[in-house]
C-alpha cells in the first residue's frame, strides 16, 4: 500500500507568488495533519482536519496561510504573497483515526524555497 | 507551553556500539509516544509507537522506554550500523482539550556512525 505522498517535492517560489503545496494522505485515513519545519529544527504544528474539518488552525502562522480538505481526502495548503520567512520543509501527516493513540505517518515533505 | 529536550543533541559514534538516546517532557502527563527518524532531505519514518498502556517497545536493534512519572523516554539502538546515521525525534502528543494527538517535536539528536 501507498504512504503519505506529496507534491511537488521541491517548489522555488518568488516573493509575492501564491503556492499551493498538495498532500495524499494514505486511503481511509480520518486525520490529517500539516507541519512547516525550519532548517535543522524539528517540525511545528499548522492545522488538523478530521475528515474535511479543519478542528484546529492554531499553528497557521498567519492569514496568509489556508488549507482545505474538501472531501476528506486530498489536501492542499495554500501559502498567499509568499514571504522568504515561508521558505521551509512542508510536511503532511495523516494517522488512521481521530485518537491520541493513533500512530503518524508522514509523508516526504516539500520543500519551499521562497527569493 | 510543552517542551521537548533531547539529549545529547548530536552523537558521533563507530559501528557496532550500542547507544542511547534521551527525552525529556516539562509536562509528564504523557498519553503516548512515537520515536521517529528523519534522514537528511526527507520526511520522518516512525520507529516505534509506545501506548498509554505500555512501558516499552521493540523492534529489532531497538529498544524505547517510557517512565510517565519522569517524564522521559529512552531509545536504545543495540549493535549500531551506519544505516542509523539520521535525526531521531521523541515529539509529544500534546493532550488538554485536544483528543486528535497533534504533535509537539524538539530539535532532535543527530546521529552519526561512522565505519
Amino acid at each position: 500500500g501507498a504512504g503519505v505522498s506529496q507534491s511537488p517535492r521541491y517548489k522555488v517560489a518568488k516573493r509575492g507568488q501564491d503556492v499551493a503545496l498538495r498532500c495524499d494522505p494514505i486511503s481511509g485515513h480520518v486525520s490529517l495533519f500539516w507541519y512547516q519545519q525550519a532548517l535543522g529544527q524539528g517540525p511545528e504544528f499548522l492545522t488538523y482536519f478530521q475528515n474535511e474539518a479543519q478542528l484546529d488552525k492554531s499553528g497557521l502562522p498567519s492569514d496568509r496561510f489556508f488549507a482545505e480538505r474538501p472531501e476528506g481526502s486530498v489536501s492542499t495548503l495554500k501559502i498567499q504573497r509568499t514571504q522568504q520567512e515561508d521558505s521551509a520543509v512542508y510536511l503532511c501527516a495523516s494517522s488512521p483515526g481521530y485518537v491520541r493513540s493513533n500512530e503518524q505517518f508522514f509523508g516526504p515533505g516539500t520543500r519551499l524555497t521562497v527569493l | 507551553k510543552q517542551e521537548v529536550t533531547q539529549i545529547p543533541a548530536a552523537l558521533s559514534v563507530p559501528e557496532g556500539e550500542n547507544l542511547v538516546l534521551n527525552c525529556s517532557f516539562t509536562d509528564s502527563a504523557i498519553y503516548n509516544l512515537q520515536w521517529f527518524r528523519q534522514d537528511p532531505g526527507k520526511g520522518l519514518t516512525s520507529l516505534l509507537l509506545i501506548q498509554s498502556s505500555q512501558r516499552e517497545q521493540t523492534s529489532g536493534r531497538l529498544n524505547a522506554s517510557l517512565d510517565k512519572s519522569s517524564g522521559r523516554s529512552t531509545l536504545y539502538i543495540a549493535a549500531s550500523q551506519p544505516g542509523d546515521s539520521a535525526t531521531y525525534l521523541c515529539p509529544f502528543p500534546l493532550a488538554g482539550g485536544t483528543s486528535y494527538g497533534k504533535l509537539t517535536f524538539g530539535q532532535g539528536t543527530i546521529l552519526t556512525v561512522h565505519p
